[in-house]
């Protein structure tokens, strides 16, 4: 199992530009989720999704859309990229299914928006 | 929504001490309160969890204990060595939905 996958692990964009960030696992985890970390800060839940084709807002929405088309797949895009966006963004996953209740966080994807 | 707040956000213990960070949430309906553990430039990782009808549970030298009546819970290290420093993070949930995270501690062991 190659676990939570996320790529690109590094990108630069400009304002206004768009970008999707890709997020898969291989693990048939039916929850996936989103998160922004900024320095000195905690997670703050961007978008999240109980199965597929079911996504909801979390903390802090705005600006980012996310689908769920299928169970391995949670991309999640950026529609007009601010400064403000620059993070580290993390996608996690779980099983409802499972005993060990374990959310897998993937890599991390480190974005730049100039 | 929910709100999880974290204390101390900077620790410094020696090795060999215990560290104690505490946290706060605010929806009486969480129900699964996690703690992660993240290394500098890694990516978080489950050390303990529990659930709201458990008030303690153990794990060698880690222990998280819950208050549900007060709405808090904390993390107890004992012994600690220097491979425990890192941020440590709570986490509060109504099941897995909207898994709210406090704003970490970032915890020294002084060898």
């Amino acid at each position: 199992n190659a676990g939570v996958t996320q790529t690109p692990k590094f990108q630069v964009l400009k304002t206004g530009q768009s970008m999707t960030l890709q997020c898969a696992q291989d693990m048939n985890h039916e929850y996936m989720s989103w998160y922004r970390q900024d320095p000195g800060m905690g997670l703050r839940l961007i978008h999240y999704s109980v199965g597929a084709g079911i996504t909801d807002q979390g903390e802090v929405p705005n600006g980012y859309n996310v689908s769920r088309s299928t169970t391995e797949d949670f991309p999640l895009r950026l529609l007009s990229a601010a400064p403000s966006q620059t993070s580290v963004y993390f996608c996690a996953s779980t099983s409802y299914r499972t005993t060990t209740d374990t959310q897998y966080f993937g890599p991390g994807t480190r974005l730049t928006v100039l | 929504g929910e709100n999880v707040e974290q204390h101390p956000s900077t620790l410094s213990v020696q090795e060999g001490d215990s560290a104690v960070i505490k946290c706060t949430y605010s929806d009486s309906a969480s129900n699964y309160f996690p703690w992660y553990k993240q290394e500098l430039g890694k990516r978080p990782q489950l050390i303990i969890d529990i659930r709201s009808n458990v008030g303690e549970k153990k794990d060698q030298r880690i222990a998280v204990t819950l208050n549900k009546t007060a709405k808090h819970f904390s993390l107890h290290i004992t012994e600690t060595q220097p491979e425990d420093s890192a941020v440590y993070f709570c986490a509060a949930s109504f099941f897995y939905d909207k898994v709210i995270f406090g704003p970490g501690t970032s915890l020294s062991v002084i060898p």
